[in-house]
């Protein structure tokens, strides 16, 4: 069965300042993988996704990630941190087997920016 | 605009009683989905549905049941069996296409007392 491990619990960071999610996952075939961000008492937005193709994603503000199979991570960076990131982001994986896109969540990592 | 409603946003209710969350999508998706949420545990998946009258248990669905009679409807029912039925409930939903994404509702919190 997959897994995903977002070993950071909670990070601190200042305004400004560059910003890396670590994501781990265990799968036996190539994943899809995700990068979703929650607020405080709000449901999920999706940042980015993997499918195929070029291992370095873009998605929505400023945020990128990066596919490694050899390292089986799909870490989250973006260059310049605002105040408003400040939430709780999630990787997940999904189980590419024709179905719909069952996903298995890590457990989170809550951001927290220093101005 | 397409999305995902949940309601209440709050709920109450006392130890021993069922109660319904309600999940309504008009995104013309055909897999839904519960969530669980507690703090420090991510989230974990109660029950899913790929098409209408149709659903499968996730990995903590005792306690909790389905229906699936409407394409746009999924309510998610809390049974006194469910021994910690307090959190944050996220409904979501998708296309059946391998790797889409889900779409999430902005989610309920259930308060037993």
């Amino acid at each position: 069965a997959q897994s995903v491990t977002q070993p950071d619990i909670h990070i601190t960071v200042s305004e400004g300042a560059s910003l890396e999610l670590r994501c781990n996952y265990s799968y036996g075939a190539t994943p899809y993988l995700f990068w979703y961000v929650q607020s405080p008492g709000q449901g999920l937005q999706l940042l980015l996704k993997y499918f195929s193709g070029d291992t370095l994603v873009q998605g929505i503000k400023g945020f990128e990630a990066e596919f490694k199979r050899s390292q089986s991570s799909f870490n989250l960076r973006k260059p310049s941190v605002h105040w408003s990131d400040a939430a709780e982001y999630f990787c997940a994986v999904g189980t590419p087997t024709g179905t719909a896109s069952k996903l298995t969540f890590g457990t989170g990592t809550r951001l927290q920016v220093t101005l | 605009d397409g999305g995902i409603t949940q309601s209440p946003k709050y709920l109450f209710r006392k130890e021993g009683q069922n109660v319904t969350l309600s999940c309504e999508q008009n995104l013309n998706h055909d897999a839904m989905y519960w969530y669980r949420q507690d703090p420090g545990q991510g989230l974990r998946l109660i029950y899913y549905s790929q098409i209408v009258n149709d659903f499968q248990k996730g990995d903590i669905a005792e306690g909790y049941s389905v229906s699936r009679e409407k394409k746009e409807s999924f309510p998610l029912t809390v049974t006194s069996a469910q021994k910690n039925p307090t959190a944050f409930y996220l409904c979501a939903s998708s296309t059946r296409l391998p790797g889409d994404e889900q779409f999430f509702g902005p989610g309920t919190r259930l308060t037993v007392l």
